[in-house]
């Protein structure tokens, strides 16, 4: 049974950057869209960006566009999401998550989560 | 970037109450739309895919449907078990944008 198998939790001040990995335990990226997700304190999911490793192509939501970069080393079956330039309402949960990758869509689907990972930004 | 709008935020229903909810997107989406239940402190958990397609597992009290740009999530006899926030998320174009969520509560 794949899982996918997340850092733990960080605590950073403002203006620093944070780098969250999500390993995906016995299974690969290989096939699939690799998202991640964040969710505030009290709000709603938050799409942020992905990569297709099979292609090695990243998209990223217009809000984070020059603030995100999204990773995969294939050889490790580990994505990796980097936050910069950080601010206090980053502070959130942040998910990888996987789902087969439709070339129909060529979009992000989703079916399977990591456990998330807390990052609390405060000076 | 693709919008997702869902309608009601908050739901507040009965045990037994047949309940829906309704999602429109900002531009067609064809039928790449999936419904998530999310419990407090634990991650989504997928419901339907592709509008209209039951994960395995998820009861069929659950069913999907719409394409284009509206959809509905409906629950046929809503259960103890199902006071959570649910989710709309499309996945087309190169994006995966949710819908800000509608919570389902005990009237």
């Amino acid at each position: 049974q794949v899982q996918l198998v997340q850092s733990g939790p960080e605590v950073k001040k403002p203006g620093s950057s944070v780098t969250v990995s999500c390993k995906a335990s016995g299974g690969t990226f290989s096939s699939h869209a690799v998202s991640w997700v964040r969710q505030a304190p009290g709000q709603g999911l938050e799409w942020m960006g992905g990569i297709i490793p099979l292609f090695g192509t990243t998209n990223y939501a217009q809000k984070f566009q020059g603030r995100v970069t999204i990773t995969a080393d294939e050889s490790t079956s580990t994505a990796y999401m980097e936050l910069s330039r950080l601010r206090s309402e980053d502070t959130a949960v942040y998910y990888c998550a996987r789902g087969a990758y439709y070339y129909d869509s060529r979009g992000y689907f989703i079916d399977l989560w990591g456990q998330g990972t807390l990052v609390t930004v405060s000076a | 970037d693709i919008q997702m709008t869902q309608s009601p935020s908050t739901l507040s229903a009965s045990v037994g109450d047949r309940v829906t909810i309704t999602c429109r997107a900002s531009q067609s989406i064809s039928s790449w739309l999936a419904w998530f239940q999310q419990r407090p402190g634990k991650a989504p958990k997928l419901l339907i895919y592709k509008a209209s397609a039951l994960e395995i597992g998820v009861p069929s009290r659950f069913s999907g449907s719409g394409s284009g740009t509206e959809f509905t999530l409906t629950i046929s006899s809503l259960q103890p078990d199902d006071f959570a926030t649910y989710y709309c998320q499309q996945y087309n174009d190169y994006s995966g944008t949710f819908g800000q969520g509608t919570k389902v509560e005990i009237k």
